[in-house]
């Protein structure tokens, strides 16, 4: 069963716009991730952020968890048209160091407009 | 795509012939894994492998079988193709770094089931 859910499913917004991007999970986990899939391509790693974090930065990306929630937040801002892609996130189980089994959402497809 | 190679990137079949689509890595990764991507439902699990010989089932196994003789390939095989199986088939590899791994993923394999 899907471990990760992204809210909205599709987003739409203009250039220079920020674009947020949500993400709910199950169970504990041991690291959250977000990956990109640009149309008829395969998935691209974005950004890891640890069970132990709160916010993490990468470029004009920043990502949130808040484990009590057992949430997590995208934030991409001033997007640009190269932007538009799906994003999903995807869990890492708790189960200890070496994990290396991923669970993805269903994506969330971003689209901006020039 | 991290030195993965898909074939073939397209095929049309007919239901109940056999196919197989073949995963190549040229780094010598241990962990592979074969996800398929269908509207609505994200990428799933089919099965994975953590070693030459060594694989396991994912979340979506029924119907499908691998096998890895050498490192570097990673092999899917529907024993009797079924419509249910048309989707979007993709490999994966885990790259591990520190205590944390993520997953570079090939440019997919169309699949059409007549």
């Amino acid at each position: 069963s899907q471990q990760g859910e992204e809210d909205p499913q599709a987003l739409s917004i203009q250039e220079g716009e920020n674009a947020t991007m949500n993400c709910s999970y199950k169970t504990s986990i041991n690291n959250l991730q977000w990956y990109r899939q640009n149309s008829g391509r395969g998935l691209v790693h974005l950004i890891l952020i640890r069970s132990n974090e709160r916010e993490k930065h990468s470029g004009r990306l920043r990502v949130t968890l808040d484990t009590s929630k057992k949430s997590s937040s995208l934030l991409i801002t001033a997007s640009r048209a190269a932007d538009t892609a799906s994003y999903f996130c995807a869990t890492v189980p708790y189960s200890g160091a070496g994990s290396y089994q991923l669970t993805f959402g269903k994506g969330t497809k971003l689209s901006v407009i020039p | 795509d991290a030195g993965i190679t898909q074939s073939p990137r397209h095929k049309v079949t007919e239901t109940g012939t056999p196919v197989t689509l073949r995963c190549h890595q040229t780094e010598n990764h241990r962990y592979m894994y074969w996800y398929r991507q269908d509207p609505g439902h994200g990428l799933r699990l089919i099965h994975y492998s953590y070693g030459v010989k060594d694989t396991d089932k994912g979340e979506v196994s029924d119907g499908y079988s691998v096998s890895r003789s050498k490192t570097e390939d990673f092999l899917l095989t529907l024993e009797s193709a079924t419509s249910s199986q048309t989707s979007v088939y993709f490999c994966a590899i885990s790259v591990t770094s520190g205590d944390y791994n993520e997953q570079f993923f090939g440019p997919g394999t169309r699949l059409t089931v007549l």
